[in-house]
């Protein structure tokens, strides 16, 4: 089991353009959050997915957009990039009905 | 919403100490509080979690406490080692919830 994987590692954007990062969950696992930590800070949420819609969403503009696929894969979409979006984005996948998450290995996100 | 406080941010100790994270929560729906240890440049990763129905669980040399009626839950690592310098979050989740409010974290240092 390969466990939580993100793609890509390492991603430098400049301001205005787009971005999307994508993410595999655990095998079992339907559920999928994104977390955006910045340095030095907890991880924040950013929102999940279930069943191929969003579930619940946080405190973050709708330039921040997402998708679940059939088979539970999740991709994150930033728009219009600012210097603010700078930060390590993690990906977590929780099994059917327990409130558990796994993270991945995060994708790091530079805007110039 | 829930909030959770953590302190101390940063605590520094010598090898074979022990070592005490805390952390207070706002809303007393949330039920699961678990543990995550982040090493620099990875993902966070789930050591330990309680449950509201018990006050205390044990693993190894790392130990969570609950009380309830006071909303705190601690971390307790003894004989610390230099390989648990690392940043600790709490986080609690109300029963029904997939979405952890993380603490800010703590910086562990253990001094060989």
């Amino acid at each position: 089991d390969a466990g939580v994987t993100q793609s890509p590692t390492h991603l430098i954007k400049t301001r205005g353009q787009q971005v999307t990062l994508r993410c595999s969950p655990k095998s079992g696992h339907d559920t999928v959050s994104w977390y955006q930590q910045a340095l030095g800070q907890g991880p924040q949420f950013i929102f999940q997915y279930y069943e191929e819609e969003e579930r619940q969403r946080g405190n973050f503009p709708d330039r921040f957009s997402g998708h679940q696929f059939p088979n539970y894969s999740s991709e994150l979409n930033v728009n219009a990039l600012l210097l603010g979006d700078s930060a390590l984005y993690l990906c977590a996948s929780s099994p059917p009905r327990i409130n558990e998450q796994f993270f991945g290995p995060g994708t790091r996100l530079t805007v110039l | 919403g829930e909030n959770v406080e953590q302190h101390p941010s940063t605590l520094s100790v010598q090898e074979g100490d022990s070592a005490v994270i805390k952390c207070t929560y706002s809303d007393s729906a949330s039920n699961y509080f678990p543990w995550y240890k982040q090493e620099l440049g990875k993902r966070p990763q789930l050591i330990i979690d309680i449950r509201s129905n018990v006050g205390e669980k044990k693993d190894q040399r790392i130990a969570v406490t609950l009380n309830k009626t006071a909303k705190h839950f601690s971390l307790h690592i003894t004989e610390t080692q230099p390989e648990d310098s690392a940043v600790y979050f709490c986080a609690a989740l109300k029963g029904g919830s997939y979405i952890p409010t993380f603490g800010r974290g703590t910086s562990l240092i253990v001094h060989p």
